[in-house]
């Protein structure tokens, strides 16, 4: 069966700082990955998806940043974090055609 | 590009009783896929139902059910004898099959079970 990692769970990091946020799944080959951003009590913000290695598409201009060195992995990246760069952080997977899986997600709070 | 509406920001039901969560999508597309997330306090999104747009049969599951009205572009839930464990809040979402790597999701309406 399939499953998504995610980590860290928690982080909190300074203004200014780098960010790494990492996405795995397991069980499934070349998935659709999805980044989104959620913020509290508020629905969700699709940041980036990937159809495929090296293939990421952008949905909000940002500091933020995504890669895919690899089928199955998905990192979300910051070289300088804003206080407006605290959220929730959700990675998801589908295939061709069906529904998202999604992680555990990252709850990032830039002091 | 889609858009989902989710006109209620939040619900509230007895222990046992049943309620109906809304969603409406703007599409020009003739097939699609709908579902209903689920994101309790751990934060966690989970599937609930999945809806077809050929189908004319309404989803259903165990206590979850699907109001699907394809002319009225309207995808309801509704759960029945519900329990304090159904409190999160919920999600509703469009899925194009023709730009099929694109999840459009609604604001959420967040749901209180009272005991």
């Amino acid at each position: 069966s399939q499953t998504i990692h995610q980590w860290p769970a928690t982080l909190v990091q300074p203004v200014g700082s780098p960010l790494s946020l990492e996405c795995t799944v397991e069980g499934t080959s070349n998935p659709n990955l999805y980044w989104y951003r959620q913020a509290a009590g508020r629905g969700l913000q699709l940041l980036f998806y990937s159809v495929g290695i090296g293939q990421i598409s952008s949905e909000v201009p940002q500091n933020l940043s995504a890669s895919r060195p690899q089928d199955r992995q998905f990192i979300l990246s910051s070289k300088k974090l804003l206080l407006s760069d605290s959220g929730f952080y959700l990675c998801a997977w589908s295939e061709s055609a069906y529904e998202q899986y999604f992680g555990p997600g990252t709850r990032l709070t830039v002091t | 590009a889609q858009t989902v509406t989710q006109s209620q920001p939040e619900m509230s039901v007895q222990e046992a009783e049943t309620v109906t969560l809304s969603c409406t999508y703007d599409t020009s597309e003739s097939d699609y896929y709908l579902f209903w997330y689920k994101q309790p306090p751990s934060r966690q999104m989970i599937l609930v139902i999945r809806q077809e747009a050929y189908k004319q049969q309404n989803a259903t599951e165990n206590r979850f059910s699907v109001n699907f009205q394809k002319a009225a572009k309207s995808f309801s839930l509704k759960i029945s004898d519900s329990q304090l464990g159904d409190a999160a809040m919920y999600f509703c979402a469009y899925r194009s099959l023709f730009t099929g790597n694109q999840f459009y999701f609604g604001t959420g309406t967040s749901l209180t079970v009272i005991p």
